[in-house]
């Protein structure tokens, strides 16, 4: 079955500390995997977005690693802020004949306080 | 541009009633998709369109219909609308079928 699980479901941290969000997928045949950043009220944003064949990209605080092998990738945040406190989700995009077919982690809802 | 707009923002329908949700974009993207998120649950993918004209089934079709007459809009029809129909709707629009998707800012929908 394709599945995408994250952790950890909740996590607070204070202002400037550093934070590091799980992924484990099980979709094949995998095509790319994403992450999105959804704050409260609004839809997801993306924040990166990872193929086969790249292990790492960063987007200013936001750094995104993947092992195809194990079928794992992190979102690690540095610097938190408190404009980062939303939900963050990874979507793994699966190959098919038509159409683009996307299955979403859970999210880890994020709180980062002063 | 303004992207993808989606009206309303929230709704409450009794049960039985009908309504169209509203998706349009502005950036001539050929993909565009529906969305539910209910509370604590990861986006399910209800129909999508590949081009005007064009539609197939998600994961959650059931009590939903959709159109897509031209590139930039693309309506949900609730026909006879039932309480576990209660979610938060977003609407994703992406110019290739692999490429990133961008989503509206949602409609919460209330069914009572």
């Amino acid at each position: 079955k394709n599945q995408v699980e994250q952790s950890p479901q909740s996590l607070i941290i204070l202002e400037g500390k550093n934070c590091t969000l799980q992924c484990n997928y099980t979709v094949s045949p995998f095509s790319n995997l994403r992450w999105y950043k959804q704050d409260t009220g609004r839809g997801p944003v993306s924040l990166t977005i990872m193929t086969f064949s790249e292990n790492t990209k960063s987007n200013g605080r936001y750094t995104a690693t993947l092992d195809a092998d194990t079928k794992q990738s992190s979102l690690h945040i540095t610097a938190s802020q408190l404009s980062d406190s939303a939900s963050y989700i990874c979507v793994v995009s699966r190959v098919e004949t038509s159409g683009s077919r996307l299955t979403f982690g859970e999210g880890t809802q994020l709180t980062v306080n002063p | 541009n303004a992207g993808v707009t989606q009206t309303p923002k929230f709704r409450i329908l009794k049960i039985g009633q009908s309504m169209t949700l509203q998706c349009t974009q502005d950036m001539n993207h050929n993909y565009m998709y529906w969305y539910r998120q209910d509370p604590g649950m990861g986006l399910k993918l209800i129909y999508y369109s590949v081009g005007a004209g064009i539609t197939d089934k998600g994961e959650v079709p059931n009590g939903y219909n959709v159109s897509r007459s031209t590139t930039e809009d693309f309506p949900l029809r609730l026909e006879l609308a039932a309480p576990s129909q209660t979610s938060v709707y977003f609407c994703a629009s992406s110019p290739e079928r692999y490429n990133e998707q961008f989503f509206g800012p949602g409609t919460r929908l209330t069914v009572l």
